[in-house]
């Protein structure tokens, strides 16, 4: 597509219940990321990908949180067991490998907006 | 990976020019500077990228002196629509990306 998509763009749900959350990046972007960002705060890294290589878990903040991503492409974001301090919005986004100069440059989904009660 | 600090907020006002410094003391040989736009209610976009000296686009310009371990966002005449936060980021390419708390820039009429 276009542009990075995300779904769902708002998602309730009750505190202990499972979440997922879908982001399907622009299309040839091997990189992918996920970020959090709580009301009015800053983005807090998640995870990241990059082709085929092991990804980037180091900003997972617990092992409630996991992600994958399927043939390089859509991603899913799982948060097990929901507690009402994971409300956020949860943003995706791809980027393109840098070439010979640069580094990265990410484009943004709208994001998927997570309240837990 | 470099740390990042910048102001937490400016004020501005509309007509003015705008300059974001962000430090980057440990800057790595092979890392870029790139700044990123934030509105209320969506995600960052790009908004200029450089390594050294100075890089100019249709939005802003980016100042970035030789010891690379500051970087100053400028943006010429600032309007309403240009309230936002503004992240700065140091990373090498191909690499994860992390964001620092941003500078929250409000522009007065």
């Amino acid at each position: 597509g276009a542009g990075v998509s995300q779904s769902p763009s708002n998602k309730v749900t009750e505190k202990g219940k499972d979440v997922e959350l879908r982001c399907d990046p622009i299309s040839g972007h091997t990189a992918l990321y996920w970020y959090r960002q709580s009301l009015g705060q800053g983005l807090e890294f998640l995870i990241y990908f990059q082709g085929n290589s092991a990804p980037d878990k180091s900003g997972l903040p617990s092992d409630r949180f996991s992600a994958e991503r399927t043939g390089g492409s859509v991603s899913t974001l799982t948060i097990q067991r929901t507690q009402q301090e994971d409300s956020a919005v949860y943003l995706c986004a791809s980027s393109s490998v840098a070439g010979s100069s640069g580094a990265n440059v990410l484009t943004f989904g709208a994001g998927s907006r997570l309240t837990v009660l | 990976l470099a740390k990042t600090t910048q102001p937490i907020s400016m004020d501005s006002y509309e007509g003015q020019e705008v300059n974001i410094t962000c430090s980057h003391n440990n800057i790595a040989t092979n890392d870029y500077i790139t700044w990123y736009q934030q509105f209320p209610s969506q995600g960052p976009r790009f908004i200029i990228q450089g390594y050294k000296t100075k890089v100019t686009n249709e939005v802003a310009s980016l100042f970035i002196p030789a010891d690379r371990k500051s970087s100053t966002l400028s943006l010429p005449r600032v309007s309403l629509s240009d309230t936002a936060v503004y992240y700065c980021l140091v990373g090498e390419k191909n690499n994860d990306m992390r964001f620092g708390a941003g500078t929250r820039l409000t522009v007065k009429p």
